[in-house]
């Protein structure tokens, strides 16, 4: 079975740009999750979808914004880019046979912002 | 308000003895841990987890152990292989909630 697919691996952008990162989850996982990875913040939650539907949503502007498609495959946009939104970005998918399954995460996406 | 804390970032031990990772948490309204591992330019790999109902789960090599009145939670590596160096992340959830909150990771080295 092929893992979380993230594209593309890297990214250089400038200030005031936009981004739009690509994640294929599992297959037949419906549930696809965002977080951002910085050295001084860890892991942090974005957001995350289930059957297009956003659920859940993390402390970040609203600059950040995702959609899932009925595919299940899952888009994130990050607009008017800034310095500090450098990061590595993961997505994650889970199957929705249990509340308590773990996440399984791409290799996500290393933007740097110029 | 960090609410899953791994106080030390980095550990080394040698090949062969026990690592122990340690986190700490303060939300009483998680129900579900879990250890991740992570290697440079790779996403986090799932370890192994344990629900708040039971306080130990084995996988080979690796134990989980939940002390939840500390709210705490370790993970031991049996022995210690120079393959598990690198990072180690734990994370929590709560009840129907699929956010993970995770700690900010500790880098093990293991010494051959």
């Amino acid at each position: 079975k092929a893992g979380v697919t993230q594209t593309p691996r890297y990214l250089i952008k400038t200030r005031g740009q936009q981004v739009t990162l690509s994640c294929s989850p599992i297959s037949g996982h419906r549930s696809v999750s965002w977080y951002q990875q910085t050295p001084g913040q860890g892991l942090q939650f974005l957001f995350e979808y289930f059957s297009e539907t956003q659920r859940n949503k993390g402390n970040f502007p609203g600059r950040f914004s995702g959609r899932q498609f009925s595919n299940s495959r899952s888009e994130m946009n990050v607009s008017t880019l800034e310095l500090g939104d450098s990061a590595l970005y993961l997505c994650a998918s889970k199957g929705a046979q249990s509340a308590n399954s773990p996440l399984h995460f791409g290799n996500g996406t290393r933007l740097t912002v110029t | 308000d960090q609410q899953v804390k791994q106080n030390s970032p980095s550990l080394s031990v040698q090949e062969g003895r026990i690592s122990i990772l340690n986190c700490d948490y303060t939300n009483s309204m998680f129900d579900y841990f879990l250890w991740y591992k992570k290697y440079p330019a790779e996403g986090p790999t799932f370890l192994i987890s344990i629900s708040s109902i039971k306080d130990k789960n084995e996988d080979g090599r690796f134990t989980v152990f939940l002390n939840k009145s500390a709210k705490h939670l370790s993970l031991h590596i049996v022995p210690s292989q120079p393959g598990d160096s690198a990072v180690y992340f734990c994370a929590a959830s709560g009840i129907g909630n699929e956010k993970l909150t995770f700690g900010t990771g500790t880098r093990l080295t293991i010494i051959p």
